[in-house]
């Protein structure tokens, strides 16, 4: 979707176990981000990126990790995974021409217990 | 700080009717833009229509428009003819040169046959 590909698609993950969500885009744009939704709260931002090289914190960083060391990946990393964790995770980018539109993969649903 | 709230949590209609979704937002800036999104039982995050705030006419796509009121700040989704296939969780968003999302909390809409 809108050429962002996440992986996995789902994952049960034991508590204090390490983590990394992925994901890859295929248009080379500059800017990445990474949301987490959760029920009654809407889709919140982790981290961001906005070119190569450069990372930045979200509203709700804590206890998560991104690095963007070329254009096209951006994994999320949990290092030590805890149940409030549990999560439906999204990857997104903007536009190709209309960069302030932002398109999401297909999300990661992550349930820690 | 931005915020995005949508104060109907759940909404239903009848097939074929029409039904609007309302959002407000607050912000300081005067260059924005606001977006609805349409999440689907897939979990899929799928972009309904888009409106530049600098822009006085409402957006169309098909059969989604928006009544946009700046002053107001209220941004609310028009949904004419309703199918069986709106049947989704929808999310009003905004931001803002920087192009990082705030949300709302979400509006779920159920299409009655």
């Amino acid at each position: 979707i809108a050429g962002i590909t996440q992986a996995p698609t789902s994952q049960i993950l034991a508590a204090g176990r390490r983590m990394t969500l992925r994901c890859t885009q295929d248009m080379r744009h500059n800017a990445m981000y990474w949301y987490r939704q959760d029920l009654g709260l809407g889709l919140r931002l982790i981290h961001y990126s906005n070119t190569a090289g450069t990372t930045g914190k979200g509203e709700v960083p804590d206890g998560y990790s991104v690095s963007r060391a070329n254009t096209d990946d951006f994994p999320l990393t949990l290092a030590s995974a805890v149940p409030s964790q549990t999560s439906v995770y999204f990857c997104a980018k903007p536009g190709a021409y209309s960069g302030n539109t932002i398109y999401f993969g297909e999300g990661s649903w992550l349930t820690v217990v | 700080a931005q915020t995005v709230t949508q104060s109907q949590p759940e909404m239903s209609v009848q097939e074929a009717e029409t039904v609007t979704l309302s959002c407000t937002y607050d912000t300081s800036e005067s260059d924005y833009y606001l977006f609805w999104y349409k999440q689907p039982p897939s979990r899929q995050m799928i972009l309904v229509i888009r409106q530049e705030a600098y822009k006085q006419q409402n957006a169309t796509e098909n059969r989604f428009s928006v009544n946009f009121q700046k002053a107001a700040k209220s941004f609310s989704l028009k949904i004419s003819d309703s199918q069986l296939g709106d049947a989704a969780m929808y999310f009003c968003a905004f931001n803002f040169g920087n192009e990082k999302l705030t949300f709302g909390t979400g509006t779920r809409l159920t299409i009655i046959p």
